[in-house]
């Protein structure tokens, strides 16, 4: 079993709609999340980062860490096209001296359509 | 602002032959990763470097060596290819008090091993 789950999709909706992403883990150690948006043939971009539990907003997105339930979510209101990419979970224990290693979760590719 | 450069950007070798990935950053980032992205796997780590002249395995790094020279550059070696290898390799850099303890990545390497 992978220490983090994430539905690869791919995931459809009409542009305006809500968007829900979502990964699982299971390593408890896990103290940072972070979500990266990966456009085609790109490399990934850091869109939002988390520590610990609660809610971070930012501009459309907002990043959820339920650590009780081992649950991280990414909402992007009024979704656009340009919103296309893949989205990868990841998440790292922050050990000193540990190299600050990221787990990331295969990734959800999403699409808005027109 | 160049960020993270990955040379070359694609490549074909045959199996049996050897090449180097290199990975340049001009943040003056003290850690430094190798990734490989294949569908369905995610980002796997191969190997990584906390500074210079220092390297560590990842996840995955058998039929790899790294070298870390000089704190700028990253090379990813592959001594004998193999068709396992074939895939979309990433360099990515961080500073160690980075308070969002997110990755810089390059455009990355399409490579394929016939």
């Amino acid at each position: 079993q992978k220490e983090v789950e994430q539905d690869p999709g791919p995931l459809s909706v009409p542009e305006g709609a809500i968007v829900s992403l979502n990964c699982t883990y299971s390593n408890s150690a896990f103290q940072y999340f972070m979500w990266y948006r990966q456009y085609s043939r790109k490399g990934p971009e850091l869109l939002m980062y988390t520590y610990s539990s609660g809610n971070k907003e930012d501009g459309r997105f907002t990043a959820q860490v339920d650590k009780s339930s081992k649950y991280i979510s990414l909402f992007i209101r009024d979704s656009q096209p340009s919103d296309s990419a893949t989205y990868l979970c990841a998440m790292t224990p922050i050990l000193t001296g540990g190299g600050n290693k990221l787990t990331f979760g295969t990734g959800t590719q999403l699409k808005v359509e027109l | 602002n160049a960020g993270v450069t990955q040379t070359p950007k694609f490549r074909v070798l045959k199996t049996g032959q050897s090449m180097t990935l290199l990975c340049a950053q001009d943040m003056n980032h003290e850690y430094m990763y190798w990734y490989r992205q294949d569908p369905g796997m995610g980002l796997r780590l191969i190997h990584y470097s906390v500074g210079e002249g220092t390297t560590a395995k990842g996840e995955v790094p058998d039929g790899y060596n790294v070298s870390r020279l000089k704190k700028q550059n990253f090379l990813l070696g592959l001594e004998s290819a193999a068709p396992s290898q074939t895939s979309v390799y990433f360099c990515a850099s961080t500073h160690p008090r980075q308070e969002d303890y997110g990755y810089t990545f390059g455009s990355g390497t399409r490579l394929t091993v016939v």
